[in-house]
């Protein structure tokens, strides 16, 4: 069974430029969840969507972050303008229950902004 | 939600067995206690969750004492695959959100041949 996997693995754009990432879950898992470690810190909570919705995005930082999770499979994470503090690492992990239910991670997208 | 606080990191050799304590002394009644495995360029891996006592899989051990507020993970005979970080994780598998999840600095554990 394949695990959940992220494009691009790593991504490189200027300030102000807009980049998207992309998240494809396991098959049948109705969560799906976005974190990130931006540079020497704790990975963080981003956001959680059940299906299609979002069931919290009390993580999400600002408004320059848009996920969308169409049709309840993969989901999309766009940060639009970038600044160089969205640099980082962003997970995403995918789990068949909510919350502290085991989650099975992607290898995350390495952002930096120049 | 309950914080946890754990070693920053620690060293070991092949084929010793390592365990690697977290305190979490506000856990609450209905919180579990999950660890994760992350190595480098990787994302977090489920290893273990557990409630009480003890709980084991083929990958670790979990040891709960009676009063819950620490616990420890056990790694047999580690190898030198088994360097990465581990993050101790405390909260209600069926309630807490998603956002009360803190991984916090996890301990990294480096192995030596």
């Amino acid at each position: 069974e394949a695990g959940v996997t992220q494009f691009p693995s790593h991504s490189v754009i200027e300030k102000g430029q807009t980049v998207t990432l992309r998240c494809d879950p396991i098959s049948g898992h109705d969560n799906l969840y976005w974190y990130r470690r931006v540079m020497g810190k704790e990975i963080k909570f981003l956001l959680h969507f059940v299906k299609e919705s979002k069931q919290d995005e009390s993580g999400m930082p600002n408004n320059r972050f848009l996920a969308e999770r169409t049709g309840g499979t993969y989901s999309t994470l766009k940060v639009q303008p970038a600044e160089l503090e969205d640099s980082g690492v962003y997970f995403c992990a995918s789990s068949l229950g909510q919350g502290f239910s085991e989650q099975y991670f992607g290898p995350g997208t390495r952002l930096t902004v120049t | 939600l309950a914080k946890t606080t754990q070693p920053i990191s620690m060293d070991s050799y092949e084929g010793q067995e390592v365990n690697i304590t977290c305190s979490h002394n506000n856990i609450a009644t209905n919180d579990y206690i999950t660890w994760y495995q992350q190595f480098p360029s990787q994302g977090p891996r489920f290893i273990i969750q557990g409630y009480k006592t003890k709980v084991t899989n083929e990958v670790a051990s979990l040891f709960i004492p009676a009063d819950r507020k620490s616990s420890t993970l056990s790694l047999p005979r580690v190898s030198l695959s088994d360097t990465a970080v581990y993050y101790c994780l405390v909260g209600d598998p069926l309630y807490s959100s998603a956002s009360k999840i803190i991984f916090g600095s996890g301990t990294r554990l480096s192995i030596r041949p």
